[in-house]
């Protein structure tokens, strides 16, 4: 059974912080993603990587930087958190298949409610 | 440009009803698409897939490229059933495009 953990379930951090949000996956896993998740936006893709210290920018990097520096773990940072970086932060991942992408599913952590104020 | 569109926030419907949750794509190659499903206090998992052409906890999805629409429809709702769904789509990039979200409440 895939498991994604998410460092925090709760976060609450001042205005020009920088934020470390931590994903880690146990099914080794080739792919990684990072999305925000607001009321009437829906999910929104910010960050991905199909391999270690590898990344691509998604719909919306602004304000936001990445890491994969270990298959397992796909860390988001905000160089210096802003109120509307509040929200709900999903990583995914999927297995891959030699490094390019495939149809599989995406299987998703408990999400980390980030609230800046 | 890809896009999925949900045009419900919210659909209430008592138990026993049928149900269909709308999913609009906007989408020039073919295209593939999912329902996620998120209950309460449980994580985003997925319900769906149309390639797949199976059907899930009674719920069925048919891709309908004539009028680009994958509705989720399930004949007799139960109060299980509530939930936010939301309808995605994987287009240019193979990355997954999601639509705002619908909350199905049943009532009972």
């Amino acid at each position: 059974d895939v498991k994604v953990t998410q460092s925090s379930r709760y976060l609450v951090k001042r205005t020009g912080e920088k934020v470390f949000l931590e994903c880690v996956q146990d099914m080794d896993h080739e792919n990684m993603f990072w999305y925000r998740q607001d009321p009437g936006l829906g999910l929104r893709l910010i960050y991905f990587s199909y391999d270690v210290k590898m990344k691509e920018k998604g719909d919306i990097p602004e304000g936001y930087s990445v890491s994969r520096e270990k298959k397992e773990r796909f860390s988001l940072i905000l160089e210096s958190a802003s109120t509307n970086q509040t929200s709900m932060y999903l990583c995914a991942s999927s297995l891959g298949q030699g490094g390019g992408w495939s149809t599989d599913t995406q299987y998703f952590g408990p999400g980390t409610r980030l609230t800046v104020l | 440009a890809q896009r999925v569109t949900q045009p419900e926030k919210l659909l209430s419907v008592f138990k026993g009803a049928p149900v269909e949750l709308k999913c609009n794509y906007s989408y020039s190659g073919s295209p593939e698409l999912f329902w996620y499903v998120q209950y309460s206090r449980q994580r985003l998992q997925l319900l769906l897939r149309h390639i797949s052409r199976e059907s899930i906890k009674g719920f069925t999805a048919d891709l309908n490229k004539g009028e680009t629409s994958f509705h989720l429809k399930k004949p007799f709702a139960q109060e299980e059933d509530s939930a936010m769904y939301y309808c995605a789509l994987r287009g240019y990039g193979n990355k997954l495009v999601f639509g705002a979200g619908t909350i199905l409440r049943v009532k009972s």
